[in-house]
Formats: C-alpha cells, structure tokens, sequence
C-alpha cells in the first residue's frame, strides 16, 4: 500500500528532553512538510522540504529540526527549546514543492504530551 | 502566519440541509484546496481548484473561486451526520483556521 506512515501514534516526552516523531512515504514524492495542530485550531506550518537534502523553516519552526538525507524520510525533533510541544503534529507530502498542482497526502499524525 | 481565514468557526445543521463554508486568502494563488478532519485524525483532499476556476464539483461538494474578492466557498449539499468534521482549506502550504460541522441526524 502507498502511504504516508507517522509513528509513534503517541508519544509522551517528559519536560528538558529532545524526542523525534518519524515519517516516511513510499510515494516517491518529492516534497514534504510538517504540521502542528493545536486542540481545535488549524494548522501551522514547522518546517518543509521540496527536495532531498534541502529544507526550509515554515511559520513556527523554533524550537524544532528536521533532516532529509532520504527522499522518504523526515523525521521531526522536538527540543527542549520549544516551550510548549504539547500537540497533534501531521505530516504530509506531495509530488512537488508547495502543493502548487497537487494535492497533500497527510499521515495519521502523533499527538505528543510533555508530562 | 495562516493566509486562510474561514467563516463560520462553527456550523451546525440538521441533516438534509445544505453546508456552506467560506475561506478568505491574502496573497495571489495557483490554486486552492479543501480538506476534511474527523477528530483527531489526519487530513483527507477533498478538492483542488485551479486560479483560472470559477467553480468545480465533486459528488456532493461544490466549489467556487473568485480571485477579485480572494475568496473560496465550499458547498455540501444533503448533507450527512457523517459529513461531521472539521473542514480546512489550504494554499500555498498555509491552511485557514477551520470550521467544524455538526450535522443531527
């Protein structure tokens, strides 16, 4: 099956450690990109990647890293620097860079919880 | 920054009735896109319309663009109670805020 695959689906972190929610797709697309969703808002924009080994920061990407060294993965750290991480973090892909004629595919998502 | 802003936040309705959910947008597009949320779920396309589109259809969901106004509606028609979700429309990698259905069964 094609997909795009988060996990873990949960993840607790406990406060001053740095974790990493994973992603990676067998789509062979070449842009992807990751969300935050806090409870009953919209979504914002952490950081993209429209290429392999290439990344740009979206609207609120302090306190967050990401690498892409394979074209199907891109996994998301969470700092310590980031002060509030509790939330719904989706990521997703498309064929290109900035859904500019393609639709997003979206993975299930991780909800993370500093305890 | 979201570029998207959605009206209403919140909209319920019985089911049969027809849905309506508007998204305003700031800066020039190639195109714009709707997707759904069921709760705490990930997001589903549901709709993609281009900037030289006035209006596109899909099954029971109706959309229509006018670029002179920077705006976008998405229209369900009967609705379902499954229709219920979070609806959320998106261009250039921002989406809007959102509006949650309710539809009663």
């Amino acid at each position: 099956d094609g997909g795009i695959t988060q996990s873990p689906k949960y993840l607790f972190r406990k406060e001053g450690q740095n974790v990493t929610l994973s992603c990676e797709q067998n789509l062979n697309h070449d842009a992807m990109y990751w969300y935050r969703q806090d409870p009953g808002q919209g979504l914002r924009l952490i950081y993209y990647s429209q290429i392999v080994n290439d990344f740009q920061k979206g609207d609120i990407a302090e306190g967050y890293s990401v690498s892409r060294e394979k074209k199907e993965s891109f996994p998301l750290t969470v700092t310590s620097a980031q002060k509030n991480p509790t939330a719904f973090y989706l990521c997703a892909s498309s064929i290109t860079g900035g859904f500019i004629y393609t639709e997003a595919f979206f993975g299930q998502g991780t909800r993370l919880t500093v305890v | 920054s979201q570029q998207g802003e959605e009206d209403p936040q919140a909209l319920s309705i019985q089911e049969g009735e027809n849905a309506t959910m508007n998204c305003s947008y700031k800066t020039s597009i190639n195109n714009l896109q709707w997707y759904r949320q069921n709760s705490g779920r990930g997001l589903v396309h549901l709709i993609l319309i281009r900037s030289n589109e006035r209006e596109k259809h899909s099954g029971r969901l109706r959309v229509t663009l006018d670029t002179s106004k920077k705006s976008s509606s998405l229209l369900i028609t009967a609705s379902r109670a499954a229709d219920t979700a979070s609806y959320f429309c998106l261009h250039d990698m921002r989406f809007g805020a959102g509006t949650r259905l309710t539809v009663k069964p």
